[in-house]
């Protein structure tokens, strides 16, 4: 069956980076692209970006851009999303999900989304 | 930029029926297919419609969307409503320059 499994809870200090993961299971990984989405506490949903596992090119948000570094390993299936120069208002839920691209051209919206990872900004 | 706009909430009975909207700003609601997610707490979000009115296997036909042109806007509609639907519901869309746009999403209540 199909499983995104991200890496377990983070906390981090104001400045400092944090990379999360998302191991892909029972799929072709290289057909599905991965997008990451955020949640603080209490908030909406916040796309992040995309990562094409087949090529490794990638889409970021604007608010994001010089900040965010999505990255793939297919030998072993992750996805990763880096964070830098973190602050408070970075404490969230990040989440990967998947849109199916196997068909040449990708559909319009999520089929399954990772449990989450939980990334708190705290000094 | 355009932004999706929900209301903040909504209430209703079980068994009854209630609509969600999702306002675009601007650019045609129709132009670009729109998706909603449902969100119960503690739990990450899962597919209820996409591409306007479409269910994925499994979404039960008490769920079903659509969008209105005049008012550009796009709605979920829930009807015979039961406890288990009480969660956050959001819409998403886009266009060329802004590849996923999330609303700010609507937290239903059933009371």
């Amino acid at each position: 069956q199909v499983q995104l499994v991200h890496s377990g809870a983070e906390v981090k200090k104001p400045g400092a980076s944090v990379k999360v993961s998302c191991k892909a299971s029972g799929y072709t990984f290289t057909s599905y692209y991965i997008h990451w989405v955020r949640q603080a506490p209490g908030q909406g949903l916040e796309w992040m970006g995309v990562i094409n596992p087949s090529g490794a090119n990638t889409i970021y948000a604007q608010k994001f851009q010089g900040r965010v570094t999505m990255t793939r390993a297919t030998s072993t299936s992750t996805v990763y999303m880096e964070l830098s120069s973190l602050r408070s208002e970075d404490t969230a839920v990040y989440y990967c999900a998947r849109v199916d691209c196997s068909g040449g051209s990708c559909s319009n919206h999520f089929d399954y989304w990772g449990q989450g990872t939980l990334v708190t900004v705290s000094s | 930029n355009f932004m999706l706009t929900q209301p903040h909430s909504v209430s209703e009975s079980p068994g009854k029926t209630v609509t969600i909207s999702c306002t675009r700003s601007s650019g045609s609601i129709a132009r670009n297919y729109v998706q909603w997610y449902q969100q119960r707490p503690g739990s990450a979000p899962t597919t209820v419609i996409y591409e306007h009115n479409q269910r994925p296997s499994g979404v039960p036909d008490r769920f079903s969307g659509s969008i209105d042109s005049s008012s550009n806007s796009a709605s979920l509609t829930i009807s015979g409503l039961k406890t288990e639907d009480e969660a956050d519901y959001y819409c998403q869309s886009y266009d060329s320059s802004h590849p996923w746009v999330f609303g700010g999403g609507t937290k239903l209540t059933v009371l």
